[in-house]
C-alpha cells in the first residue's frame, strides 16, 4: 500500500501568516492516464472532510485563492497564504492513483 | 445540489452485524462510482470499499475484506454497506463518498459503536 507521510502534525499559526503542509508518497503516483492524483481535504471541528484540491493543484469551486496546491513526483505541498480564523481544522492529503487509496495523518492547524 | 445522507449506524456487540445506508440527492447515483470512508472518533481517515455504477466491480480495504459487503440500488438512489462480524476496532463514524479518486462530495457520517 501507498503511504502518505504528512509534515508536521501539529501546525499553531498566527493570523494572517502563511502556513505551509507537506505531504510525501512512498512510491510514484503517476496513473495510467498520466495524471497524479494526489488531493487535499480540509475537515473543520465536527464537519466532514472538504475536498480542496485534486490532481495535486486543481482548486475546487469555492476554496479561497489564499490556498494553493502545488507538488510533483513524491513530494506534495499544501500552502495558506494567510491563515484566517476559519482555516483552523485538520488538513489530509491523500492518493487517489493506487488501490488502496490512502490518506495521510492528518495536520491540525490551530491559532496561537 | 448534491446530498449524501447516512443511516444505520448505532451501538452492536463484538461479532454483530448493521447495515448501513446512504440515500443520495441532486444528481444521478447510477452514473457515479461510489465508496465508503471511515474515521474512528478523533483519528484519521480510512478509506473502506468502492463499487462501480452498476455494482459489478467492488473494492476493499484488507482490514474488512471478507466481513463487509459494499452493494447498491440506483432506482432507489440508495448505497449500502453490510457490516458483518463487527470488531472493536470498526468503531468509526462512517462517510458516504462520491466519486472515489477525488472524494468530491461527502455525507455527514453515521457512528458505528462496537463494544460489549
Amino acid at each position: 500500500d501507498v503511504v502518505m507521510t504528512q509534515s508536521p502534525l501539529s501546525l499553531p499559526v498566527t493570523l494572517g501568516q502563511p502556513a505551509s503542509i507537506s505531504c510525501r508518497s512512498s512510491q510514484g503516483l503517476v496513473y495510467s492516464d498520466g495524471n497524479i492524483y494526489v488531493n487535499w481535504f480540509q475537515q473543520r471541528p465536527g464537519q466532514s472532510p472538504r475536498l480542496l484540491f485534486h490532481t495535486i493543484s486543481k482548486r475546487v469551486s469555492g476554496v479561497p485563492d489564499r490556498f494553493s496546491g502545488s507538488g510533483s513526483g513524491t513530494d506534495f505541498k499544501l500552502e495558506i497564504s494567510r491563515v484566517e480564523a476559519e482555516d483552523v481544522g485538520v488538513y489530509y492529503c491523500m492518493q487517489g492513483t493506487h488501490w488502496p487509496w490512502t490518506f495521510g495523518q492528518g495536520t491540525k492547524v490551530d491559532i496561537k | 445540489e448534491v446530498q449524501l445522507v447516512e443511516s444505520g449506524g448505532g451501538l452492536v456487540q463484538p461479532g454483530g452485524s448493521l447495515r448501513l445506508s446512504c440515500v443520495a440527492s441532486g444528481f444521478s447515483l447510477s452514473s457515479h462510482w461510489m465508496s465508503w470512508v471511515r474515521q474512528a472518533p478523533g483519528k484519521g481517515l480510512e478509506w473502506v470499499a468502492d463499487i462501480n455504477q452498476d455494482g459489478s466491480e467492488t473494492h476493499y480495504v484488507d482490514s474488512v475484506e471478507g466481513r463487509f459487503t459494499i452493494s447498491r440500488d440506483n432506482a432507489k438512489n440508495s448505497l449500502y454497506l453490510q457490516m458483518n462480524s463487527l470488531r472493536v476496532e470498526d468503531t468509526a463514524f462512517y462517510y458516504c463518498v462520491r466519486d472515489p479518486r477525488f472524494f468530491q462530495h461527502w455525507g455527514q457520517g453515521t457512528l458505528v459503536s462496537v463494544s460489549s
